[in-house]
């Protein structure tokens, strides 16, 4: 299976912090990735797909970026809805899909 | 729009068959040409891809899980089902099905249904 790294696992940053999470996939995925967001008690929600195509309704604070083995996640300027947890999922080639453990954002 | 609605039968003892039904509205289950998703994230945890099940009828299972795991759909009920054998405390989790888009269509995991808690105890 293509093991996904993401870091870091959790930081602390303000409103109006630009912030980039990093994924890591154990082998080349392309651009066969997916970056999701999830709330407490909420099922998560596509924001990225295929590295860098913005999701429908997704904010354009929300960027992604890299093809191959390392990815980026970025959120221009952190606003009060955007605290949360963030997945990187790979969909390269075969199933398994597999995510990244996850990035905790929170507030400073 | 499309929802995605799980169910099930939240406490189940060990050794049991878990069923879990998701319920598709607002589209037609067979258009489209995605795949029908089961996810599971364990307590704290991470997700856990389970498998899927095209219209087509092709399923795909994660290793981890292939002797255990079926998925089946019925077109006439615009539903699809998971079935999980010999279910331990390992298995509890809250077990969420999705919609995949095929990559032609940019791929990912666009539609979610809430999830369903499942709880394996003696």
């Amino acid at each position: 299976d293509i093991q996904m790294t993401q870091s870091p696992s959790s930081l602390s940053a303000s409103v109006g912090d630009r912030v980039t999470i990093t994924c890591r996939a154990s082998q080349t995925i392309s651009s066969f990735l997916n970056w999701y967001q999830q709330k407490p008690g909420k099922a998560p929600k596509l924001l990225i797909y295929a590295a860098a195509s913005l999701q429908s309704g997704v904010p354009s604070r929300f960027s992604g970026s890299g093809s191959g083995t390392d990815f980026t996640l970025t959120i221009r300027s952190l606003q009060p809805e955007d605290f949360a947890t963030y997945y990187c999922q790979q969909s390269y080639s075969t199933p398994p899909w597999t995510f990244g453990h996850g990035t905790k954002v929170e507030i400073k | 729009q499309v929802q995605l609605q799980e169910s099930g039968p939240g406490l189940m003892k060990p050794s049991q068959t878990l069923t879990l039904t998701c319920t598709v509205s607002g589209d037609s289950f067979t258009s489209g040409a995605y795949y029908w998703t089961w996810i599971r994230q364990h307590p704290e945890k991470g997700l856990e891809w389970i498998g899927y099940i095209h219209f087509s009828g092709t399923t795909y299972y994660n290793p981890s899980l292939r002797s255990r795991v079926s998925i089946s759909m019925d077109t006439s009920k615009n539903q699809f089902f998971l079935k999980l054998t010999s279910v331990t405390a390992a298995d509890t989790a809250l077990y969420y099905c999705a919609r995949e888009r095929p990559k032609v269509r940019g791929g990912g995991l666009d539609v979610w249904g809430q999830g369903t808690t499942v709880t394996v105890s003696s």
